[in-house]
């Protein structure tokens, strides 16, 4: 069953631990995005791959990091450094092509107590 | 980089009438303008999209209009359903040569339908 999965659904963690996202894809797209949800502030786009080895920063990178070390994989590392990381988390992908749809994860909340 | 208004944030409808949706685009180069609608507790589906070399595209009881001069595009619902309750969100793209394959979300809205 083709599809984009994301792990976990449902994370808790303290102040100060940074904390990894996984999203995993066998659609075969070459691209790939992260994007953070808020209440009013739409999806704003956190990083985004378009190949293998190869990711640019988007409008909210600070405190996240990613890597794409194999195009199934795009996992996203939410630092200590970010200031105000509780949110909801949705990553999604797409073919190459700037104009094919983007087909989204079921995302992860991710809570700082 | 590009910027995308999306209006209303919240809008409340009867059964049976319309619902129109509108986003500005800062980006002249945005050639690629899709519609995404997500229920609540779900992830965002692509409902519509259209591309820059037309003004309008319909899908039963949606329709997308696009006005490149001054750049806009409007969702429209017609005979709107208690199903289509949810939240909308435009998006813009320049899917040109030498894209960067960034696509670019308005703010949403929450469409709610009344029976």
């Amino acid at each position: 069953d083709g599809g984009i999965t994301q792990s976990p659904k449902y994370l808790f963690r303290k102040e100060g631990q940074n904390v990894t996202l996984s999203c995993e894809q066998n659609l075969n797209h070459d691209a790939m995005y992260w994007y953070r949800q808020d209440p009013g502030q739409g999806l704003r786009l956190i990083y985004y791959s378009q190949i293998v080895n190869d990711f640019q920063k988007g409008d909210i990178a600070e405190g996240y990091s990613v890597s794409r070390e194999k195009k199934e994989s795009f996992p996203l590392t939410v630092t200590s450094a970010q200031k105000n990381p509780t949110a909801f988390y949705l990553c999604a992908s797409r073919t190459g092509t700037a104009t094919g749809e983007l087909f989204f994860g079921e995302g992860s909340r991710l809570t700082v107590l | 980089g590009e910027n995308v208004e999306q209006h209303p944030s919240t809008l409340s409808v009867q059964e049976g009438d319309s619902a129109v949706i509108k986003c500005t685009y800062s980006d002249s180069a945005s050639n690629y303008f899709p519609w995404y609608k997500q229920e609540l507790g779900k992830r965002p589906q692509l409902i519509i999209d259209i591309r820059s070399n037309v003004g309008e595209k319909k899908d039963q009881r949606i329709a997308v209009t696009l006005n490149k001069t001054a750049k806009h595009f409007s969702l429209h619902i017609t005979e709107t359903q208690p199903e289509d309750s949810a939240v909308y969100f435009c998006a813009a793209s320049n899917g040109g040569s030498g894209n960067t394959g960034k696509l670019i979300f308005g703010q949403g809205t929450t469409l709610q339908v009344k029976p």
